[in-house]
């Protein structure tokens, strides 16, 4: 079945830490996106990318950093400099174009102890 | 600044007891609307899109509509498996759908 895979799903870190989170798609959709999601809040938008070898930053992409090199891979790296890194992270991806609706990974829940 | 804002924030009915919930926005340009639901601890799942004032989608108990200003999302008889919240997105054309903090949903028997 076609979807999007994001592992771990939940992820512990220490404070001073980088953490990876992973997201694949076999949707073959060329744009993919990353969003965090804290309570009584809207999904915001970290980064996103709409073809392989090429990202933008989106609202808060500041601590935060990704690579695209592969279609189906999107992988994003939580570093240090992130001073609230405890959220739910959401992987997302849609065809090419800017009218589609966004198909959504399972979410991966970092926690920072 | 596009917006989006829900309403309300919680909704709690009886099963069979219909409502309606709101999503209301301020955007330079619509891409289309969108509406999810999402389950604790898992992802949002695509429920609707809707693109021009007048256009209405159904699926199930569910029906949405859209006029210029706002979408509503119409629930006909309620059962308690519908309880989630529900999420609506615009798209301003930016790349990026703008969302709404969602209203949760308790469907009691």
């Amino acid at each position: 079945d076609g979807g999007i895979t994001q592992s771990p799903k939940y992820l512990f870190r220490k404070e001073g830490q980088n953490v990876t989170l992973s997201c694949e798609q076999n949707l073959n959709h060329d744009a993919m996106y990353w969003y965090r999601q804290d309570p009584g809040q809207g999904l915001r938008l970290i980064y996103y990318s709409q073809i392989v070898n090429d990202f933008q930053k989106g609202d808060i992409a500041e601590g935060y950093s990704v690579s695209r090199e592969k279609k189906e891979s999107f992988p994003l790296t939580v570093t240090s400099a992130q001073k609230n890194p405890t959220a739910f992270y959401l992987c997302a991806s849609r065809t090419a174009g800017n009218t589609g609706e966004l198909f959504f990974g399972e979410g991966s829940r970092l926690t920072v102890l | 600044e596009d917006q989006v804002t829900q309403s309300p924030e919680a909704l709690r009915l009886q099963e069979g007891e219909s409502s309606s919930l709101n999503c209301s926005y301020t955007v330079s340009g619509l891409r289309g609307l969108f509406w999810y639901r999402q389950d604790p601890g898992k992802g949002p799942e695509f429920l609707f899109t809707l693109y021009s004032a007048g256009e209405e989608k159904e699926k199930e108990r569910l029906k949405a509509t859209l006029t210029k200003k706002e979408s509503f999302l119409h629930i006909t008889a309620p059962k308690p498996e519908d309880s989630a919240t529900y999420l609506c997105a615009v798209n301003t054309g930016f790349q990026k759908l703008v969302f709404g903090t969602g209203t949760r949903l308790l469907v009691s028997p």
